[in-house]
């Protein structure tokens, strides 16, 4: 059973353009929820994280906003450049708990 | 500083072999993981380390699959009689402490391919 439901699984956005990625989970047991970009053959990087007492966060071109009653988190990139072209994973785990749950990633295309 | 590191970048075996993957975590990082990232999928924890403790590996699929962790740093993670469905990336993460507000700094993964 998939602990974190993303979509969409891929995503092509005009340069400049706004690219949304969403998340949601069940277990309410989920305290914090970090994203992740991933390049071809590298290592998930951690991009931007939010824990639930605050519905928005922001850094740079990267915004996560976060609605606990849902249950839902979304990703947000403004002014989306083609460098940003890349796989993104939301995930999720509990403050006392060992394992992150992933999301099954975003492909995202970013056109010039 | 150095990052996670991990060897081989790539492997190609028969199988059946047995297959051991290394991970050297990032100095100083108290907590280590392992997961398992197939084509267009998500990715699949496998068993986390946490100092001395006794590590979970709740994650991992079968027993043929097994981890070490020595001295609390260099891992290896371990496939016996490998299967074709093994195929995958593995991918190694450290933090500071296995708590969630410590981000996991992840490696570039093993890509293994089993014929």
């Amino acid at each position: 059973q998939q602990q974190v439901k993303q979509s969409p699984q891929s995503l092509i956005v005009q340069k400049g353009g706004i690219s949304i990625i969403n998340c949601a989970y069940e277990n309410t047991a989920f305290d914090y929820f970090p994203w992740y970009q991933q390049f071809p053959g590298k290592g998930p990087a951690l991009l931007i994280a939010i824990r639930p007492d605050v519905s928005e966060k922001k850094e740079g071109r990267f915004t996560i906003s976060f609605n606990k009653s849902a249950k839902q988190f979304s990703l947000h990139i403004m002014d989306s450049q083609p460098g940003d072209s890349a796989t993104y994973f939301c995930a999720a785990t509990p403050w006392t708990g060992n394992q992150f749950y992933f999301g099954t990633g975003t492909s995202l295309t970013v056109i010039p | 500083g150095a990052g996670v590191s991990q060897s081989p970048s790539n492997k190609v075996t028969e199988k059946g072999k047995d297959v051991e993957l290394r991970c050297d975590p990032i100095s100083g990082h108290t907590a280590l993981y392992w997961y398992r990232q197939s084509l267009g999928q998500g990715l699949e924890f496998l068993i986390y380390f946490q100092g001395n403790s006794a590590p979970d590996k709740s994650g991992l699929p079968s027993d043929r699959f097994s981890a070490e962790r020595t001295g609390g740093s260099v891992s290896t993670l371990t496939i016996q009689r490998t299967q074709q469905e093994d195929s995958a990336v593995y991918l190694c993460a450290s933090s500071l402490a296995g708590k969630g507000l410590q981000p996991q700094h992840f490696g570039d993964g093993t890509r293994l391919s089993i014929l």
